[in-house]
Parts: structure tokens; C-alpha cells; sequence
């Protein structure tokens, strides 16, 4: 099953603008990440915020995470070409069963040049 | 180290074949997990290993589906009898420990069922 939801599931912008995704899960987590993945390839890791942190940055990334409302959101700032691709929260629960994530549906980022 | 390996990249087969998938993880990665992922869908979890022990299965994995870790190093996912809705992207991933610092993911093998 998928515990995230991503929105919107497609985005597309012109490059240079940021990118905001959101997402939505459904159980107490440890912590959350997100991934992208290209086109066909597998995903590579991107952030991972704990369910003790509000907000985390890493070069262009921003993420926020509101455990209350159960909601996580990414923010790509001066979006490039090659951030196009798709994006997808993982939760790992704060329960039994902690080992595995559990992903979302995705959002697919179309960046314009 | 070059990440997570998996071999071969793509697969093509007719229904009712077997087909062997392998994974390399992170060598010093302990733990190493299978997930498969459909056309426009996020990734599902399948199996998990710590070291060589299998220590957990998704209902997706049906009796037709085994993965094994010997010696906990690589792994190989082996799917008995294949049926068209076995198509899919499967993804092998490993971290250290309970991968509270990401999870590596490797390029994965497309099945395609015909």
C-alpha cells in the first residue's frame, strides 16, 4: 500500500522559477524523505527530515515537515532543466515495520528552458 | 564502490518463464531491500534482508516470487512461472542499519512479460 500522497502530480514551470511539491502520509513517522527519479532509472536520494525537525535545507532544496497535519512539502529554488523529473516522498514508520519505506505516488516536474 | 549494481538492466520473457534478478549492494551496507514499481506508480515494498536473514515479505510477494541474500552480500529475486502483471520496474535498495540516512536505490531491472 502508499502511504503518501504527492500533489500536484504534475508540475510544469519555466526554468529559473521554483517548483513547490506537496505531500501527505497517513501514520506516525520516524522520518520522511524525498527521492527523484529520472526517467526509466532508479531513485536517487534528495533530503531526509526527522519527525523532530520543521524545516531542512540542503543547496537548492527546502523542506518542511508539519507532523500535526501530516504533511511534508520540497521547494526547488531556481529551477533547472535538469530537474526535471519525477518526485517522491517516503515515510519511515515510527512503528513496527520501521526497515521500509513507503512511497507516494510522485509529482513529475517538467522544467522549460 | 559504484553504488547498487543490479543485473541485468532489462528482461524480456514469455509468460510462464522463470527469471533471476541480482542485486549488489553498498558493501558495508547490512541491510538490503526489494521494491517493485508499476507505470506511473511510486515504488511498493516487496522484501527486506538484514545481513542474510529475509526478515520480512509484502503480500505482493506471491509463492511465485523468492528472493535469498547468502551470505549477505548479494541478493537475487527469482519470479516462477511469469504472468503479464509481473511487468514492472524492480528496485533494489540498501542502507546502513535502519537507513535513517537514505536509502541507496540501484538503477533497477525492467521486466517486460509477453
Amino acid at each position: 500500500s502508499q502511504q503518501g500522497e504527492e500533489d500536484p502530480q504534475a508540475l510544469s514551470i519555466q526554468e529559473g522559477e521554483n517548483a513547490t511539491m506537496n505531500c501527505s502520509y497517513k501514520t506516525s513517522i520516524n522520518n520522511l524523505q524525498w527521492y527523484r527519479q529520472n526517467s526509466g532509472r532508479g531513485l536517487v536520494h534528495l533530503i531526509l527530515i526527522r519527525s523532530n525537525e520543521r524545516e531542512k535545507h540542503s543547496g537548492r532544496l527546502r523542506v518542511t515537515l508539519d507532523t500535526s497535519k501530516k504533511s511534508s512539502s520540497l521547494l526547488i529554488t531556481a529551477s533547472r532543466a535538469a530537474d526535471t523529473a519525477s518526485y517522491f516522498c517516503a515515510t519511515v514508520s515510527s512503528g513496527a515495520g520501521s526497515y521500509q519505506l513507503t512511497f507516494g505516488k510522485g509529482t513529475k516536474l517538467s522544467v522549460i528552458p | 564502490d559504484t553504488g547498487v549494481s543490479q543485473d541485468p538492466r532489462h528482461k524480456i520473457t514469455k509468460r510462464g518463464q522463470n527469471v533471476t534478478f541480482r542485486c549488489d549492494p553498498i558493501s558495508e551496507h547490512n541491510r538490503l531491500y526489494w521494491y517493485r514499481q508499476t507505470l506511473g506508480q511510486g515504488p511498493e515494498f516487496l522484501t527486506y534482508f538484514q545481513n542474510e536473514a529475509q526478515l520480512e515479505k509484502s503480500r505482493l510477494l506471491s509463492d511465485r516470487f523468492s528472493a535469498e541474500r547468502p551470505k549477505g552480500s548479494f541478493s537475487t529475486l527469482e519470479i516462477q512461472r511469469t504472468e503479464q502483471g509481473d511487468s514492472a520496474m524492480y528496485l533494489c535498495a540498501s542502507s546502513l542499519d535502519r537507513g535513517h540516512d537514505g536509502y541507496t536505490f540501484g538503477s533497477g531491472t525492467r521486466l517486460t512479460v509477453v
